[in-house]
């Protein structure tokens, strides 16, 4: 089955500091990745994503992921963290099904202290 | 800014009473997606229109239904809410349909009372 899994569902940085959210997904073929954040009471913001071509891929907000097909992950990593950072981090992977919709993880819920 | 707009940003409706959430777009995308979003969790998507097609997720309640007048608009409308169905509604739109990138709206936080 489809799936995608964020280890990590709460994580603390200092600002400044360097991040990596992790994700992991099961899927039959190479899939389409994506990296979406969600602030408090807002909807998604696309931050990256993977089709094909490079593996290293870089985002808004100075955040960049990477595909790893041998490992089956897709991590989301960003050298210096700000205090805007904090939020929940969500990875999805797709097309599924005959609709091609997206499969979502659980989130990351990231906290920076000042 | 081409966007995507939901309203209202905060719905409050009794238990069993009708309601009617609304999606707009600027972005003139082919697909329109319905996801429910409750505390804590990933968003789950209810059901989408492809155009013209309505594409219903084998899961998702009777209870809820949409309608799609013309490609700029998509209304979510439940017909008996009950308290499980106290969540945030994400609108979301894409080019096309087979994992096209996603725009998602600020979402809709629904209260049942």
């Amino acid at each position: 089955a489809q799936s995608v899994t964020q280890p990590d569902i709460h994580i603390t940085v200092s600002e400044g500091a360097s991040l990596e959210l992790r994700c992991n997904y099961s899927y039959g073929a190479t899939p389409y990745l994506f990296w979406y954040v969600q602030s408090p009471g807002q909807g998604l913001q696309l931050l990256l994503k993977y089709f094909s071509g490079d593996t290293l891929v870089q985002g808004i907000k100075g955040f960049e992921a990477e595909f790893k097909r041998s490992q089956s992950s897709f991590n989301l990593r960003k050298p210096s963290v700000h205090w805007s950072d904090a939020a929940e981090y969500f990875c999805a992977v797709g097309p599924s099904g005959n609709t091609g919709k997206l499969i979502f993880g659980q989130g990351t819920t990231l906290q920076v202290k000042p | 800014d081409a966007m995507v707009i939901q309203n209202p940003r905060y719905q409050v409706t009794q238990f069993g009473k009708p309601v009617t959430l609304s999606c707009s777009q600027t972005l003139n995308h082919n697909v329109m997606y319905w996801y429910q979003q409750k505390s804590s969790q990933a968003p789950k998507l209810l059901f989408h229109y492809y155009d013209k097609d309505f594409n219903n997720e084998a899961d998702t309640p009777d209870n809820f239904q949409s309608r799609r007048p013309n490609t700029s608009f998509c209304f979510l409308d439940i017909r008996s809410p009950g308290l499980g169905d106290a969540a945030m509604y994400l609108c979301a739109t894409s080019i096309n349909p087979l994992a096209d990138t996603q725009y998602f709206g600020p979402g809709t936080r629904l209260t049942v009372l």
